[in-house]
This record gives C-alpha cells, structure tokens and sequence, in this order.
C-alpha cells in the first residue's frame, strides 16, 4: 500500500522568510504532483513532477523531486501572507497513471 | 465559467437516504474521478473512469457507485447514506496518465 507522508503538517512562518516542506513516499514512482487548497476552495494544480531529478518554479515556490529517495520538496523563498494556504502532495502509482495517493497537508500560515 | 463543476454544492440528508453528486467538465478530458476529503487525511480516491465504458474502484468505494453517463458527465451515488459519509466531495477530470487533475468547487454533504 502506497503511503504519502508530508511534513509538517502545520507551519507558521514570518513574511520574507524561506521554508521547506517535504512529501515522502513508499513505494517506486516518478510521478508527483503538488496541489495548493485555500479555505473553503477547490484544488489548485501547482507543479507537476514526472522524472527523478525534475525541479519547477513559479514565483516563490520551487518543487524539486528524488525518486531513489522517494522525496520531493516544496521551498518557499521570501514567504508573503498570499501564500497561506495548505499544501498537498500527491503520488501515482499506477503505470497507467491517474490514481492519485494524497499526503495528509501542509498548513501553511504566513504571518505579517 | 469553471471547467469542472458538481452540484449540488451543499447538501444536507437523512441516514438511509439514496443521494446523487453530478459532476461535468467541458475540459473535453476522457478520465474522471471522485475523492472525499475528511479533515486530516487528504484527499481519498472513491472512484475513476477512463472512459465512458471503463470505471475502476479507488481505495474507498464501500457505499458509493458510480455513473459515467456521457464522456464530460460523471455521478457519484449514496445508495443509503450513513453519517460517517459526511465529508467533502471532490470531482476531477484529466487529459491523460501525465496530465495534473483540474478539480471541481466541492459538495460539502452532512448526513443526519
């Protein structure tokens, strides 16, 4: 069974600071997808990460992904108040791709 | 207008109840899927569909069903609703195995 662990779970952080949350996995997969959620919304796709070694960024936020490590990290540079949100990750497991294994969340509250 | 919408988009019913979720999407995508999200545990796969003729269980389909009624409609059911299905509900769709999933606003359901 493929499990996704993120941590932390919940992080405050000051603006202008850089952080890091990270999303572990179980079982073999090169494929990662990360997901922002804003209070009583819908998902919002971020980046999606489909080879070891892979890394994208928009704006303050860089996703990068280890696939011999089952890791991937979401950094935050320079953290403003809009980005308060939670974070998920998400994994495939499925060659035939699209069945999805989400972490728990990272709640992520930037403060003024 | 949105690419993926469900309604209802709050609903409030009686244990023993039969209900129905809809969900459309004018993405054009072939593959859709249902989660639930329950506080502190992510997102969780109740079904998905390849296509019109291909539906699959996820990982908690105990409860619920499923129809795939044209290629951008996909319903999921409650046959007899039980309080432990209060949750929020999630419909998505995508282009293909690589393709990130665009998510629809949500059904929040209580059930009494």
């Amino acid at each position: 069974e493929l499990k996704v662990e993120q941590n932390p779970l919940f992080l405050s952080m000051q603006e202008g600071k850089n952080y890091t949350i990270y999303c572990n996995y179980s079982t073999t997969s090169d494929r990662l997808y990360w997901y922002r959620q804003d209070p009583g919304k819908s998902l919002e796709s971020l980046f999606v990460l489909l080879s070891n070694g892979a890394v994208k960024q928009e704006g303050r936020l860089m996703a990068s992904l280890d696939t011999k490590a089952r890791l991937s990290t979401l950094h935050i540079t320079a953290a403003v108040h809009d980005l308060s949100a939670t974070y998920f990750c998400a994994v495939d497991k499925e060659t035939s791709g699209s069945r999805l294994t989400f972490g728990e969340g990272t709640q992520l509250t930037v403060n003024p | 207008d949105a690419d993926v919408t469900q309604t209802p988009r709050n609903r409030i019913t009686k244990t023993g109840k039969r209900i129905m979720l809809e969900c459309s999407q004018t993405k054009g995508h072939d593959r859709m899927y249902w989660y639930r999200q329950d506080p502190g545990l992510g997102l969780r796969l109740i079904y998905y569909s390849f296509d019109v003729k291909d539906i699959n269980k996820g990982e908690i389909s105990d409860g619920y069903s499923v129809s795939r009624q044209a290629q951008a409609k996909f319903s999921l059911s409650l046959e007899s609703a039980i309080p432990n299905q209060t949750a929020l509900y999630f419909c998505a769709s995508s282009r293909d195995s690589l393709d990130t999933q665009y998510f629809g606003p949500g059904t929040r359901l209580t059930v009494l």
